[in-house]
């Protein structure tokens, strides 16, 4: 069974603060990892993908991959109330064509 | 501007009927892809296809149906067999194995 597992929160944390999600997952052939942003009652918008050990930044956010650990993680610096939403883990497993495999998504509350 | 045009936003179903939701897309991405999402849920794969002319069964594809006759567009039709059809359908395309997905605005799909 491939999973990917996500703390549903809601994970509330001070504007200004640092906000860390995390992400676990089962493949550890996986290649591929991302994190989308879902508004509630929106679709989910591509945030950050990350292939390689380590962490990329892109702005306030930073993916950081550990592939020996299983765990995809996602920063968020600076935290402002816009950056309250759920966000989804989402996984390349296994052989089949960019078949992703979706975490249930953690809730981050920015509080002014 | 590029990007995947799912319509209608919104769909009621009566029992017994079949539904058929549209996803456009004008990306020139190969791949595409149907999910479905519940309330507090991650997404679940219904279909995908990577080229024109072929596509595979995600893992919830039981009272589902696709077609693939043209690159730019990837309709999903709910069927009667699909006894709990509610739920807020999302369609996706990529450019190929390990790229990001990137989602339409999603239908919700309701039972009269």
């Amino acid at each position: 069974q491939k999973e990917v597992e996500q703390n549903s929160g809601p994970l509330s944390v001070p504007e200004g603060a640092i906000a860390s999600l995390n992400c676990t997952y089962s493949d550890r052939g996986s290649q591929s990892f991302f994190w989308y942003r879902q508004y509630s009652g929106k679709s989910p918008e591509l945030i950050m993908f990350i292939y390689s050990n380590g962490d990329k930044e892109d702005g306030r956010f930073t993916a950081q991959l550990n592939k020996a650990s299983q765990y995809v993680s996602l920063l968020i610096r600076d935290s402002q109330p816009s950056d309250s939403a759920t966000y989804l883990c989402a996984v390349n497993m296994g052989n089949n064509f960019n078949k992703f495999y979706f975490g249930s998504g953690t809730k981050l509350n920015v509080k002014p | 501007d590029g990007g995947i045009t799912q319509s209608p936003k919104y769909l009621f179903r009566k029992e017994g009927q079949n539904v058929t939701l549209s996803c456009e897309q004008n990306l020139n991405h190969d791949a595409m892809y149907w999910y479905r999402q519940d309330p507090g849920q991650g997404l679940r794969l219904i279909y995908y296809s990577q080229i024109v002319n072929d596509f595979q069964k995600g893992d919830i594809a039981e009272g589902y149906s696709v077609s693939r006759e043209k690159k730019e567009s990837f309709p999903l039709t709910v069927t009667s067999a699909q006894k709990n059809p509610t739920a807020f359908y999302l369609c996706a395309s990529s450019t190929g194995r390990n790229q990001p997905q990137h989602f339409g605005d999603g239908t919700r799909l309701s039972i009269l």
